[in-house]
Formats: C-alpha cells, structure tokens, sequence
C-alpha cells in the first residue's frame, strides 16, 4: 500500500521560503506524477505543482515565479520550496500521486498545516 | 483559467435518500473530471475520474455523469459515513477544483 508523508516546519517567517517534503513508502517514486495541492483553513483546494520522475515539473501559473518543485529518487522523496511568503500561503499542504498529468490523485498525504506569521 | 462551480453549497439529506451533487466548468473540459470526498481533519479521497469511472475500492451507490461543462456525483442511498465535503476538480487544461459541496444530515 503505497503512503506518502508530508514533513517540515509548521511555521514560517512572513518574506522566508517554505519548505517541505513528501516521502512515499510502499511504492517507486518513478513512473508517476508527485503534486503539491494546499488547503487553507476552511477553504477549498488549490494545486501548486506537479513534477514527474525524470525532473520534469510544471507549476500553477499564479505560484510559479515562487515554486519550486524537486526530487530525490534514491530517497523517494519529493519536495516543495515557495519563496517570499505571506500570511495567504498560510495552509494545508498536501501531497499526492496521479498516474499521468490528465488524471485525478489517488494517493494522498495526510496534510501538514503550514502557519505564516512573524 | 477554467472555474469550477458547485452546487448546492450545502446539500441536507436523510440517510438512505438519493444525494445529487452538481459541478459546472467555465469551458468544456471533456470527461477529464474527478470526484473527492473530504471527511474533517483528513485528506480528500479520490471517488470518480474521467467523470464516471469509479476509483479502486469506492462503492457503487456512487455515481458520476457528465461531459464537456455539466457533471453529476449521485450517491444512491446515503449511509452515515457519506456525510462530507465533496470537491470536483478538472485537469483537462491545468488543474482547478470546484469550492465544494458539505452534504449534511437533514
């Protein structure tokens, strides 16, 4: 059974760069497409980024110029970095899997709740 | 950017009566939609993909219809454990999910 685990601090500064990674057990990392969705408080879902197993990543169009998207498959470990962050990127992140770019995620993280504030 | 527009916002039911959850796309997004269910303090779970196909392990009073721009989540005879937030998302251009349908016990 394939899990994936969020970790990282759960507090970052206001204009610091958050930073987290996802470990997935009982599954390869390769052959599969590894995306960051995050949830802030009491509100719905939104998709940060996605990168596939050979480096490839793509990034929401209103995130990119602040995402970064990696991964280490000898860890299988993928990881997120967002810059200059503000009080709005205050959120559940959540990582998960989907088995191509043109379908849903059918593994899920359990979420890491990430607090921007000084 | 394609828009996703749920409705109801809050749908009330009784167990064992039919629920019908509505999602809407700015601009046809073909069958590339999914279903989730999120359940408090959890991950959302992936029900349905490419608008009808269920996923491994989901039961079958769950039900989805649609293509292009109109798409239905019907769930046949809730049981207590339906009772969450349902989210629809569609990755035919990017990826944007709908602000969610909470399906509260009437």
């Amino acid at each position: 059974q394939v899990q994936l685990q969020e970790s990282g601090p759960g507090l970052v500064k206001p204009s610091e760069t958050l930073s987290l990674t996802c470990t997935v057990s009982g599954g390869s990392i390769s052959s599969y497409y590894w995306s960051w969705i995050r949830q802030p408080p009491g509100k719905g879902l939104e998709w940060i980024g996605y990168i596939y197993n050979s480096g490839s990543t793509n990034y929401n169009p209103s995130l990119k110029s602040r995402v970064s998207i990696s991964v280490d498959t000898t860890k299988n470990q993928f990881s997120l970095k967002l810059s200059s962050v503000i009080a709005a990127d205050t959120a559940v992140y959540y990582c998960a899997r989907s088995l191509s770019p043109v379908a849903g995620y059918d593994y899920w993280g359990q979420g890491t709740l990430v607090t921007v504030s000084s | 950017e394609i828009v996703m527009t749920q409705s109801p916002a809050t749908l009330s039911v009784s167990p064992g009566e039919r629920a019908t959850l509505s999602c809407r796309a700015s601009q046809s997004v073909r069958s590339n939609l999914a279903w989730y269910q999120q359940k408090p303090g959890q991950a959302p779970r992936l029900l349905i993909y490419g608008a009808s196909t269920r996923a491994t392990g989901i039961p079958a009073r769950f039900s989805g219809s649609g293509s292009g721009t109109e798409f239905t989540l019907t769930i046949s005879s809730l049981q207590s454990e339906d009772f969450a937030v349902y989210y629809c998302q569609q990755y035919n251009n990017w990826y944007t999910f709908g602000q969610g349908t909470k399906l509260e016990i009437k």
